[in-house]
């Protein structure tokens, strides 16, 4: 089990330009989570997929939008990113009827 | 308006003493609240987490002291040792499917030897 992994690691991009974070889980769980992670901010949801086939909006969702693949895949994608994305974004998952979500490596981003 | 609020936001323990978090939360319907620990370049990892039908739950060293009535729980890390040292995150979800967590802002534990 690899548990949640996130592709890339580390990304540079200037502003304007776009890319998709992406993220797998192979637990089988239902619900998926997108945050970022900015120094002493703590961590900020940006969107959720409670089940497969829908997607919600966070706290901080504006710039960003999501796809539920399938069960396992949910991706981030910038349409035009700007130097405020810049940032550490984690993807997470949580199985049905438990609490616990688990965190992937996370994506080191970078908007100049 | 922040929902949960985590002091300090920095620590630092002799190792063997004890290293003490705090959190606060606003909404009453938060009935899951896990702390999670990360090191550095690396994702959240839970540590421990309590729901609300008890005031305190230990696992090894690490306890969550709940307080239902001040809405508050802390936790606490028993002979602190340089491998605690990590970034610590206090949270709170509602137990509705998908629902997610809410942080804290973080508190950052240094244990100097």
């Amino acid at each position: 089990n690899a548990g949640v992994t996130q592709t890339p690691k580390f990304q540079v991009l200037k502003t304007g330009q776009s890319m998709t974070l992406q993220c797998a889980q192979d637990m089988n769980h239902n619900s998926m989570y997108w945050y970022r992670q900015d120094p002493g901010m703590g961590l900020r949801l940006i969107y959720y997929s409670a089940s497969e086939g829908t997607t919600d909006k966070g706290e901080v969702p504006n710039g960003y939008n999501v796809s539920r693949l399938n069960k396992r895949e949910f991706s981030l994608r910038l349409e035009s990113a700007a130097p405020s994305q810049t940032s550490v974004y984690f993807c997470a998952s949580r199985h049905r009827g438990t609490y616990e979500q688990y965190f992937g490596p996370g994506t080191r981003l970078t908007v100049t | 308006q922040q929902q949960v609020k985590q002091s300090p936001q920095s620590l630092i323990v002799q190792k063997g003493g004890i290293s003490i978090i705090n959190c606060a939360y606003e909404n009453t319907a938060f009935d899951y609240f896990p702390w999670y620990q990360q090191f550095p370049g690396k994702g959240p990892a839970l540590l421990i987490a309590i729901r609300p039908d008890v005031s305190e739950k230990k696992e090894g060293r690490f306890t969550i002291s709940f307080n239902k009535s001040a809405k508050q729980f802390s936790l606490h890390i028993m002979d602190s040792q340089p491998g605690d040292s990590a970034t610590y995150f206090c949270a709170a979800s509602k137990s509705q499917a998908g629902t997610a967590l809410i942080f804290g802002k973080g508190t950052t534990l240094s244990v100097s030897s």
